[in-house]
């Protein structure tokens, strides 16, 4: 059964570190590449960050950019999401999704997503 | 892009046809899923390529639309369907999300 499992969430201070773990069985973890999206206490969906099947590219959005580092370990079937400076606003439940399909710049779908993560920033 | 969903939220009965709107600021091709959430569970996948039902979805659900205007309508609405849905564009990054429909029980 594919199946993508996050965890590394918690509770950190404003301006604190987090590193969260997505780890994938059921597939070949190296054929796909990962996204990271996250929600909010009662908002939407916001999508963060992706990283290519090989790791050879990525992408973040501005609300994270170089604050937070998508990395992933294909011997260990493992992507990762580090943290840094961390705002009241990142307060959210971070999912992992598999992306499908697609030439990893457009196309595709986030097809299987890991029940999520929660992160809460507060002093 | 920005995608603008409507309506933000909806109240219908059992049985009922439903059409929620997603609008992008650009034209996103057909590079558009529709996904649905229940409270405290994950997003699931209802439609990719704007029209392509994903596997197991019932085909009481359809997607529709290119470039800038899509829809998804839900022919039948059966209790298991309410919830949120959300409409992704998948055509450049940031891969942004509408806003959210909830679709309630009237």
């Amino acid at each position: 059964q594919e199946q993508l499992v996050e965890s590394g969430g918690g509770v950190v201070q404003p301006g604190g570190s987090l590193r969260l773990s997505c780890a994938a069985s059921g597939y070949t973890f190296s054929d796909h590449g990962i996204h990271w999206v996250r929600q909010a206490p009662g908002k939407g969906l916001e999508w963060l960050t992706v990283i290519w099947y090989d790791g050879s590219k990525e992408d973040y959005a501005d609300s994270v950019k170089g604050r937070f580092t998508i990395s992933r370990d294909n011997s260990k079937n493992t992507v990762y999401l580090q943290m840094n400076s961390l705002r009241a606003e990142d307060t959210a439940v971070y999912h992992c999704a598999r992306i499908f399909g697609g030439d990893g710049y457009k196309g595709g779908v986030l097809d299987i997503w890991g029940q999520g993560t929660t992160v809460t920033v507060s002093s | 892009i920005q995608l603008t969903q409507s309506p933000s939220s909806l109240s219908a009965s059992i049985g009922d046809r439903v059409t929620i709107t997603c609008r992008a600021s650009q034209g996103v091709s057909s590079y558009l899923a529709w996904y649905q959430q229940k409270p405290g569970r994950a997003p699931k996948l209802l439609i990719s390529a704007a029209s392509t039902l994903y596997s197991g979805v019932p085909s009481r659900f359809r997607g529709s639309g290119s470039g800038t205007d899509f829809t998804l309508t839900i022919s039948s609405l059966q209790p298991e369907d309410f919830a949120v849905y959300y409409c992704q564009q998948l055509n450049s990054y940031p891969y942004t999300f509408g806003q959210g429909t909830k679709l309630e029980i009237k």
